[in-house]
């Protein structure tokens, strides 16, 4: 009973490189997102999926890549990595046929950008 | 303005307090509620959905106020596994808006 995973958990990147993170659902939800977190903000929405081959900008995509080839992947790509990337980040998905209904959250991937 | 704002806190209580937190939002046109918890920057989990009639779950207890675009989450009796942040969460068009999160710490 894997849920929903992430890797790496913890990353360290030079400015400038390309870092892709990992998201893996075992649950066959339709919806997957994904977040970031900083001290001072809420999690704010950086992309989101409604199914395969179908994604969306949310709040911040500024600077981030995502994919999704299959449903129970969801990647997140930050083509040349900024220190105002450093942040942690949550991958979620939601059985809802909706999107803004509970979400289930990985475990998070800690970022930090020198 | 933030769409969803909460006290950060920290609330430091004892065990057995009775402690409520407040979260009020933007948009009127949202459509779902709910209370997340979070420990120690790990993943949020759903603590509860909150509906405009009120609803409890145990010792927690929410409350919706449409027309002052406000909620709230009153927590009995807290325990020390009570500590943690407590994330307000709004629906707005199919996405989750959270509050930054206020902070609760439980002490004996």
């Amino acid at each position: 009973d894997a849920g929903i995973t992430q890797s790496p958990r913890y990353k360290i990147t030079e400015t400038g490189r390309q870092v892709t993170l990992m998201c893996h659902q075992t649950w066959s939800h339709s919806y997957m997102f994904w977040y970031r977190q900083d001290l001072g903000h809420g999690l704010r929405l950086i992309y989101y999926s409604a199914a395969a081959d179908i994604t969306d900008k949310g709040e911040v995509p500024d600077g981030y890549v995502v994919s999704r080839s299959k449903t129970e992947n969801f990647p997140l790509t930050l083509e040349s990595a900024t220190r105002s990337q450093t942040s942690v980040y949550f991958c979620a998905s939601t059985p809802f046929s909706r999107g803004g209904e509970t979400q289930y959250f990985g475990p998070g991937t800690r970022l930090l950008v020198l | 303005r933030k769409e969803v704002e909460q006290d950060p806190g920290p609330f430091n209580v004892p065990e057995g307090a009775t402690v409520a937190f407040n979260c009020t939002y933007s948009n009127s046109a949202s459509q779902s509620f709910f209370w997340y918890r979070q420990d120690c920057r790990k993943e949020p989990k759903l603590l509860m959905s909150v509906y405009s009639s009120g609803n409890e779950d145990g010792r927690f207890t929410a409350q919706l106020n449409r027309a002052s675009q406000y909620i709230s989450l009153l927590i009995r009796d807290s325990k020390l596994s009570d500590s943690a942040t407590y994330l307000c969460v709004v629906n707005e068009g199919g996405k989750l808006i959270f509050g930054q999160g206020t902070e609760l710490s439980v002490k004996p």
